[in-house]
């Protein structure tokens, strides 16, 4: 069973567009949201994150909008570069889940030159 | 700083063969996790431990075993291999820290695996 949902699964977008990203959960008890950066040949390495406390966080280009009541996610890249073309990973996990991560399907983003 | 590393990097089975994936960190985190990842599927964790000694089941268990004698090291073993155990697989560790804000997994750069 996919817990967390993730779309869409490949974006291409411009140089200097917004790339959106969505993920909607089922799971209340999660109470973390990472999203994961992987390049080909590498292993998946975090990005930014946000507890459901908080409705938005920003680090640099990068920002996680979360609806709680909706139970849904999203990652905004703003002036998005060729250098962000990557696959890109919703994540959650639960209190006393031994910080067990359901991942998203994933996105392949691909910013033209 | 290796962080974690994996090994082998790639490998190639025959249906029915044996082998053990090594995980090893250097960060002296106490959980470590075995995930597989398969196209259009995201990563799914097979098993986890959540310290020297101890491991238990995920999400995707069946085909897989694993050990931890040792705090830094997390081996993955298929007994019997399948061609359904094609897949990349990423080891993974984390500190048990409540404060998850500040203590993401750290990932391994994978094995790649395929099972003829």
């Amino acid at each position: 069973q996919q817990q967390v949902k993730q779309s869409p699964q490949s974006l291409i977008v411009q140089k200097g567009g917004i790339s959106i990203i969505n993920c909607a959960y089922e799971n209340t008890a999660f109470d973390y949201f990472p999203w994961y950066q992987q390049f080909p040949g590498k292993g998946p390495a975090l990005l930014i994150a946000i507890r459901p406390d908080v409705s938005e966080k920003k680090e640099g280009r990068f920002t996680i909008s979360f609806n709680k009541s909706a139970k849904q996610f999203s990652l905004h890249i703003m002036d998005s570069q060729p250098g962000d073309s990557a696959t890109y990973f919703c994540a959650a996990y639960a209190s006393g889940s031994a910080r067990q991560l359901t991942f998203g399907s994933g996105t392949q983003l691909t910013v033209l030159p | 700083n290796a962080g974690v590393t994996q090994t082998p990097k790639f490998r190639v089975l025959k249906t029915g063969q044996s082998m053990t994936l090594l995980c090893a960190q250097d960060m002296n985190h106490e959980y470590m996790y075995w995930y597989r990842q398969d196209p259009g599927m995201g990563l799914r964790l097979i098993h986890y431990s959540v310290g020297e000694g101890t491991t238990a089941k995920g999400e995707v268990p069946d085909g897989y075993n694993v050990s931890r004698l040792k705090k830094q090291n997390f081996l993955l073993g298929l007994e019997s291999a399948a061609p359904s155990q094609t897949s990349v697989y990423f080891c993974a560790s984390s500190y048990s820290n409540s404060d998850r804000s500040n203590q993401p997994q750290h990932f391994g750069d994978g094995t790649r695996l395929s099972i003829l």
